[in-house]
């Protein structure tokens, strides 16, 4: 059984503080590395994709990612009240298509 | 452009019932996924076509789920009998192609089996 762990949280951090998420995976022969965040409510949206060993940044978001240690992350700069959302890794999985596996997700509160 | 659509929003019905779930994906794309999330088990793929043909069905929990995609715009995610245990949102997702990764995923379905 391919595995995808998060910490549950929640992770609480001050508005403007770095907050940190992580993500490690079973399968290694994963490819492709994506976070996703969902507010309470709503279906889970894109923020990042990665697929190379490194740092990846867009914005206030940067993931990273460690195959040899199957280990992924995603960093927040600036956190703001509006980032507290929960944040789902999913990861590709090596046996099928296309195919996700989802991790349960951190949930991360931004707090004034 | 739209994204995923997805109907009902809500469904509430009671155990035994048929329940019918529908989704439309991004046009252009080929790919679809049906995922269930609750809080137990967090978000499951259940099962995903590609070219309107079923790949990969492994996640369908019982026979009670069936799962349609007759025309490349639209699908369909049965459950019948249905049972309290079901209740849960389900989401449709799709994707370009296979040899895409990222999904786009619609607004979900919340159902509630009484």
């Amino acid at each position: 059984q391919k595995e995808v762990e998060q910490n549950s949280g929640p992770l609480s951090v001050p508005e403007g503080a770095i907050a940190s998420l992580n993500c490690t995976y079973s399968d290694r022969g994963s490819q492709s590395f994506f976070w996703y965040r969902q507010y309470s409510g709503k279906s889970p949206e894109l923020i990042m994709s990665i697929y190379s060993n490194g740092d990846k940044e867009d914005g206030r978001f940067t993931a990273q990612l460690n195959k040899a240690s199957q280990y992924v992350s995603l960093l927040i700069r600036d956190s703001q009240p509006s980032d507290s959302a929960t944040y789902l890794c999913a990861v590709s999985y090596s046996g099928g298509y296309n195919k996700l596996i989802f991790g349960a997700g951190t949930r991360l509160a931004v707090h004034p | 452009d739209a994204g995923v659509i997805q109907s009902p929003r809500h469904e509430v019905t009671e155990m035994g019932q048929e329940v019918t779930l529908r989704c439309k994906p991004i046009s252009g794309h080929n790919s679809l996924f049906w995922y269930r999330q609750t809080m137990m088990r967090g978000l499951e793929l259940l099962i995903y076509f590609n070219n309107n043909v079923p790949i990969d069905d492994s996640g369908m929990p019982e026979d009670r789920f069936s799962a349609k995609m007759p025309n490349a715009s639209f699908s369909t995610l049965k459950i019948q009998p249905s049972e309290p245990r079901d209740s849960a949102v389900y989401f449709c997702a799709s994707s370009l192609n296979l040899a895409t990764d990222t999904q786009y995923f619609g607004p979900g379905t919340r159902l509630t089996v009484l």
